[in-house]
């Protein structure tokens, strides 16, 4: 069974930074590119960012409300995924959820919460 | 602003069918045959009901189905039930930037 566990999540203050990871099970993870959502309270569902797999050169995309901020990354020996959120600002409160990607956006976890506050 | 345009929110009654839009370019959605529709409850991981533009994943009910007619994608849910009401987004693969492109989502309500 395909599970896809978020952790990391928490409060922390505006220009702190936080990591969250995206653990994988049930399949192949490294074969797999990966992404990040989140969900502002009270707001729809934004992507912000994904990796390729490594087969696919591992390249990185991002939105432009968490470029040169935000860093993707993977360790395929873990089958974990990152998110490294740095320069954290409150606009970053969400539920961050992390999925596969194929053609698709296929299997989701069940999020983490981040809060930003002073 | 999102990339995709689709109404804010549609509503219908219990056994009616809706459709809700997403309108994009000959860019993203004109030009890609990776188009899906993601339902999300609040509080819940989101779930796709529709990829590749028509396919629906396995276990998704047939009540749910996809198309598109130039720049602009569709989602119709016949036979609408309670469970249905949630909110739905679009979502195309541009070749382009080589990258994705999102609607703002579209709430629906079973009345």
């Amino acid at each position: 069974e395909v599970q896809l566990v978020e952790s990391g999540g928490g409060v922390v203050k505006p220009g702190r930074s936080l990591r969250l990871s995206c653990t994988a099970s049930g399949f192949a993870f490294g074969d797999y590119a990966m992404s990040w959502f989140r969900q502002a309270p009270g707001k729809g569902l934004e992507w912000v960012s994904f990796i390729r797999s490594k087969a696919y050169g591992g390249t990185t995309k991002y939105a432009a409300s968490v470029k040169g901020r935000f860093t993707i990354s993977r360790d395929d020996s873990k089958s974990i995924a990152y998110l490294q959120m740095n320069s954290l600002k409150t606009e970053d409160t969400a539920v961050y959820y992390c999925s596969t990607v194929t053609t698709t956006f296929q299997n989701w976890g069940q999020g983490t919460l981040v809060t930003v506050s002073s | 602003q999102s990339a995709l345009t689709q109404p804010a929110s549609v509503s219908g009654s219990p056994g009616q069918s809706i459709t809700i839009s997403c309108t994009g370019t000959s860019s993203d959605v004109g030009d890609s045959n990776y188009v899906s529709w993601l339902q999300h409850h609040p509080g819940k991981a989101p779930k796709v009901v529709i990829f590749d533009v028509s396919d629906r994943p396995s276990g998704v009910s047939d009540r749910f189905s996809g198309s598109k007619s130039g720049n602009t994608a569709s989602l119709t849910i016949s036979g609408l039930q309670a469970e249905d009401e949630a909110d739905y987004y679009c979502t195309s693969y541009t070749y382009s930037s080589a990258s994705w492109v999102f609607g703002g989502g579209t709430k629906l309500t079973v009345l």
